[in-house]
């Protein structure tokens, strides 16, 4: 079955510290893999998808077929990073979401 | 207003009620989709819509109804609801169904709905 696993519930982390968020996904066939960002007060919003190969707000997520992984990776966490991170699969005609992962940046 | 919006903002309602949650997308999308987000299940979809026909219906007991009269209006018509089904609701559009690009999600801000 088509699944997507972030296996932390929160991080904490000090501002300029390295930051990877984990997700772990299983899906028959080539994924598409999204991160999905919500911070306080504010709606649920695309970050980044694993296609575009891009690098939004520092934040970067290389697909690695043979782990079967999507972590998000930034070198240098700041505070407005604080957020709900969801990291999503695309499957024939919807989004499946992971559980989330809380990441905290203490100044 | 631009974007997915949606109304009410909050609600609250008894067991016995009958409200409906309204959404309402700006963006020329073909595709809608109503979540759950509770501290439990983050984010569980319930419904997908694709040219105002329903495509996806996520084991959603039937107290919940949607409705999609034209590809800018989604609706989740509530009755009969529990205690657990208190929640946020979240409507979210994308272009279409199709793989790539065209999938991005766009978000409401959800209804806080609350179920004495």
């Amino acid at each position: 079955a088509q699944r997507v696993t972030q296996p932390e519930k929160l991080l904490s982390v000090f501002k300029g510290a390295p930051v990877e968020l984990k997700c772990n996904y299983s899906y028959s066939g080539s994924p598409e893999l999204f991160w999905y960002v919500q911070y306080s007060r504010q709606r649920l919003q695309l970050l980044l998808r694993h296609i575009s190969r891009e690098s939004i707000k520092g934040f970067t997520a290389d697909l690695n077929k043979g782990e079967t992984s999507f972590h998000l990776k930034k070198p240098f966490a700041q505070e407005e990073d604080s957020a709900m991170y969801y990291c999503a699969l695309y499957n024939t005609d919807k989004l499946i979401f992971g559980t989330g992962t809380r990441l905290q940046v203490f100044p | 207003e631009t974007g997915v919006t949606q109304t009410p903002r909050h609600l609250v309602m008894g067991m016995t009620n009958k409200k409906s949650l309204k959404c309402e997308q700006h963006l020329g999308h073909n595709a809608m989709y109503w979540y759950k987000q509770s501290a439990k299940k983050p984010l569980e979809l319930m419904f997908v819509y694709s040219l105002e026909e329903r495509v996806e219906n996520n084991s959603v007991p039937s107290r919940f109804s949607p409705e999609c009269p034209n590809s800018s209006h989604l609706f989740l018509h509530l009755h009969t609801l529990q205690p657990e089904d208190s929640a946020l609701y979240l409507c979210a559009s994308s272009q279409d169904l199709a793989g790539g690009l065209r999938n991005e999600q766009f978000f409401g801000p959800g209804t806080r709905l609350t179920v004495l």
